[in-house]
C-alpha cells in the first residue's frame, strides 16, 4: 500500500524559507504517469494546490506562489521537497503531499499523506 | 485569475439526497477540466471520493454519484447518512499543469 508521510520543521520565522519533505514508500517515483504534489490548507479554510513535480524534473507552480516555490524531486532518495521562500504569518497552515494521476484522459490526487502543520512566528 | 465556486455550506436530512455543485468563473465546466470531488473530515487529510467527473474511487459508496449540471460539475448525496458530514472540495484542471481547488462545502446533516 502507498504510502506519503511529510516532515519538517514546524515553526518557522518570517522572511525565512520553509522546507518540507514528503516521503513515499510502497511505490516508485519514475513513473510516467505520476506527478508529485503539494497543497496547503490554512487553520478554518480552504484547500490551495501550491504545485507538482515529475521524476524528471518538470514542474508546475501556482501562479500566485510562483516566485516562492520550488519542487523537487530526488527518486534516489524516495522523497520530494517542497520549498517555499520569504514567508509570512498568511503562510501558516497544514502542508499535505500527495500523489497526482496523469493517463492524459484522467487527472486525479489519488493519494494523500496525512499533512503537518508549520506555523510562521518569530 | 481562476476561481471555482462552491456552495458555502448546505444541509441535508438522513436518508435525503443533496447535491453540490462546482463552477468557474471563467465559463462552463465540462469533463475536458476532468472534475475530481474530495472529502474531508475535521483534522483529517482529504480523501477522494471523485475523479474524471463519474468515476467513483476505490470504496466510495454508490450513493455519492458525480455529474456535469448544466455549466457546473456536481457531486449528488443520494440517502445521506450521519457519517456524510463533511468539508467538500472539487478541484479542475485548467492545463498547462495546473489545478485549482474550489473553495469548499460544508454540509450538515441534520
Amino acid at each position: 500500500q502507498l504510502q506519503l508521510q511529510e516532515s519538517g520543521p514546524g515553526l518557522v520565522k518570517p522572511s525565512e524559507t520553509l522546507s518540507l519533505t514528503c516521503t513515499l514508500s510502497g511505490g516508485s517515483f519514475s513513473s510516467h504517469s505520476y506527478y508529485w504534489g503539494w497543497i496547503r490548507q490554512p487553520p478554518g479554510k480552504g484547500l490551495e494546490w501550491i504545485g507538482t513535480g515529475y521524476y524528471t524534473g518538470s514542474t508546475f507552480y501556482n501562479p500566485s506562489l510562483k516566485s516562492r516555490v520550488t519542487i523537487s524531486v530526488d527518486t534516489s532518495k524516495n522523497h520530494f521537497s517542497l520549498k517555499l521562500s520569504s514567508v509570512t504569518a498568511a503562510d501558516t497552515a497544514v502542508y499535505y503531499c500527495a500523489r497526482l494521476i496523469d493517463l492524459g484522459f484522467t487527472y486525479y490526487f489519488d493519494y494523500w499523506g496525512q499533512g503537518t502543520l508549520v506555523t510562521v512566528s518569530s | 485569475q481562476t476561481v471555482v465556486t462552491q456552495e458555502p455550506s448546505l444541509s441535508v436530512s438522513p436518508g435525503g439526497t443533496v447535491t453540490l455543485t462546482c463552477g468557474l468563473n471563467s465559463g462552463s465546466v465540462s469533463t475536458i477540466y476532468y472534475p475530481s470531488w474530495y472529502q474531508q473530515t475535521p483534522g483529517q487529510a482529504p480523501r477522494t471520493l471523485i475523479y474524471s467527473t463519474t468515476t467513483r474511487s476505490s470504496g466510495v459508496p454508490d450513493r455519492f454519484s458525480g455529474s456535469i449540471l448544466g455549466n457546473k460539475a456536481a457531486l449528488t448525496i443520494t440517502g445521506a447518512q450521519a457519517d456524510d458530514e463533511s468539508d467538500y472540495y472539487c478541484v479542475l484542471y485548467i492545463g498547462r499543469g495546473i489545478s485549482v481547488f474550489g473553495t469548499g462545502t460544508k454540509v450538515t446533516v441534520l
